[in-house]
């Protein structure tokens, strides 16, 4: 079966900080990893990874993927209060239909 | 605007009740799912649907079905036999291999 795990679990920081969440898996078949931000409603998508080693990178954000270790990280700097929000790390595998398998979550609160 | 829309928002279930929940794109995707998510938690498949006329069970399929008549819809209808449906529930669609995109979601909540 296929497993996702996120941490921490939550986070507690003050603008301005860096921040950096994980997510490690176990997934038979391996296509892509995709990390999500979730506030009120609909998760929005940030990034796809499928190649270990290369950064992807969007502003103040940043995550890489390391296919060796099963795992990956997700770089927040200089955090905003908008950064607020819970972060989702999934997991899609080949001919699966294009589903994805969800880790918990982390909750992440930037304070001013 | 192309996009997922789901309704309604808030729903509200009564003991051996059959509620449905709606969700329509305009985006052209093929590939339709439902998820639920539960507080603090991350979100879990129902139902997915890659082509119209076609679907099948995700990892907690019981208590729940859907159809898929036409590409741009895929209802979900929560049954009584779902005894524990307070949750909230999401509904996405993709072009493989594009990422899932996601609507706003509906939360059901047991009377």
């Amino acid at each position: 079966e296929d497993k996702v795990v996120q941490s921490p679990l939550s986070l507690v920081v003050h603008e301005g900080d860096t921040v950096t969440l994980n997510c490690s898996y176990e997934v038979t078949n391996f296509r892509s990893l995709l990390w999500y931000k979730q506030e009120k409603k609909a998760p929005t998508f940030l990034f796809m990874l499928t190649s270990s080693g290369i950064e992807k990178k969007s502003g103040r954000l940043s995550s890489i993927l390391d296919k060796k270790e099963l795992f990956s990280i997700l770089n927040i700097t200089a955090t905003q209060t908008g950064d607020s929000a819970v972060y989702l790390c999934a997991v899609e595998a080949y001919n699966a239909g294009n589903m994805l398998t969800f880790g918990g979550g982390t909750r992440l609160m930037v304070k001013p | 605007d192309g996009g997922i829309t789901q309704s309604p928002k808030y729903l509200f279930r009564k003991e051996g009740q059959n509620v449905t929940l709606s969700c329509e794109q305009n985006l052209n995707h093929d590939a339709m799912y439902w998820y639920r998510q539960d507080p603090g938690q991350g979100l879990r498949l129902i139902y997915y649907s890659q082509i119209v006329n076609d679907f099948q069970k995700g990892d907690i399929a019981e208590g729940y079905s859907v159809s898929r008549e036409k590409k741009e819809s895929f209802p979900l209808t929560v049954t009584s036999a779902q005894k524990n449906p307070t949750a909230f529930y999401l509904c996405a669609s993709s072009a493989p291999p594009q990422p899932q995109h996601f609507g706003d979601g509906t939360r059901l909540s047991i009377l």
